[in-house]
């Protein structure tokens, strides 16, 4: 596989569930981000991770948990969400941490019901 | 005042019209600026990359980009109705600052290119 994959690229969860979004990306970067994106919304930055170190997280709630075990992997874990978390979740990575350019995945679409 | 703005649209042009697209930014030490386009359903995917004042030409694409106005803007010449997507402009802040990477969204602006 090329470039940032995502799975699940669908996702529809209870309010008490927990679940698991998984980015891939066989880029060679050093960089990764989780992004929501509502509908008639800008894109939001939630959590950057540079060489597997959390360096942002942009007052994001508690129950997202990312994860990121090696510069190729980022994870986010969901918990208790509610219905205004549905949204699309793209990953994206970048070589560095700084003015590079961002590629992005496809993204999961996650309905919170 | 928004970080990035962008009239959202829609922008309707006829097919082989030059589409003109807008952004305007709020913090003067911006470094980096680029376009994606994103088709609905899809993720964005990079366009164009500008980094100082100017024009930078791509194919049919144009980026251009005034620091001292604070405005980036994207040119599509000779528009196809496959160009109809969503242009989402995006900005990275001052580097000196403590949102260093951090890339900036506008709302984007729906571009419809009618045959």
């Amino acid at each position: 596989e090329t470039g940032v994959t995502q799975t699940p690229r669908h996702l529809v969860m209870g309010m008490t569930n927990k679940k698991s979004l998984k980015c891939e990306q066989h880029l060679g970067h050093n960089a990764m981000y989780w992004y929501k994106q509502s509908a008639k919304k800008p894109l939001e930055l939630m959590f950057v991770y540079n060489f597997k170190e959390q360096t942002e997280n942009n007052s994001v709630p508690s129950r997202f948990s990312p994860e990121c075990p090696n510069s190729s992997h980022l994870f986010l874990h969901l918990h208790t969400l509610q219905p205004e978390d549905s949204a699309l979740y793209l990953c994206a990575s970048s070589q560095d941490r700084g003015p590079e350019t961002q590629y992005f995945g496809p993204g999961t679409r996650l309905l919170v019901l | 005042q928004k970080e990035v703005e962008q009239n959202s649209g829609p922008l309707s042009v006829p097919e082989g019209a030059i589409a003109s697209l807008n952004c305007t930014y709020s913090d003067r030490g911006s470094q980096s600026f680029f376009w994606y386009r994103q088709y609905s359903g899809k993720s964005p995917e990079l366009i164009m990359s500008i980094y100082s004042n100017g024009d930078k030409e791509d194919g049919r694409f144009t980026a251009q980009l005034n620091k001292a106005s604070q405005y980036v803007s994207l040119l599509i010449r000779d528009s196809q109705p496959s160009d109809s997507a969503t242009y989402l402009c995006a900005v990275t802040p001052n580097p000196g600052g403590t949102s260093y990477g951090k890339l900036t969204f506008g709302q984007g602006t729906i571009l419809t290119v009618h045959p």
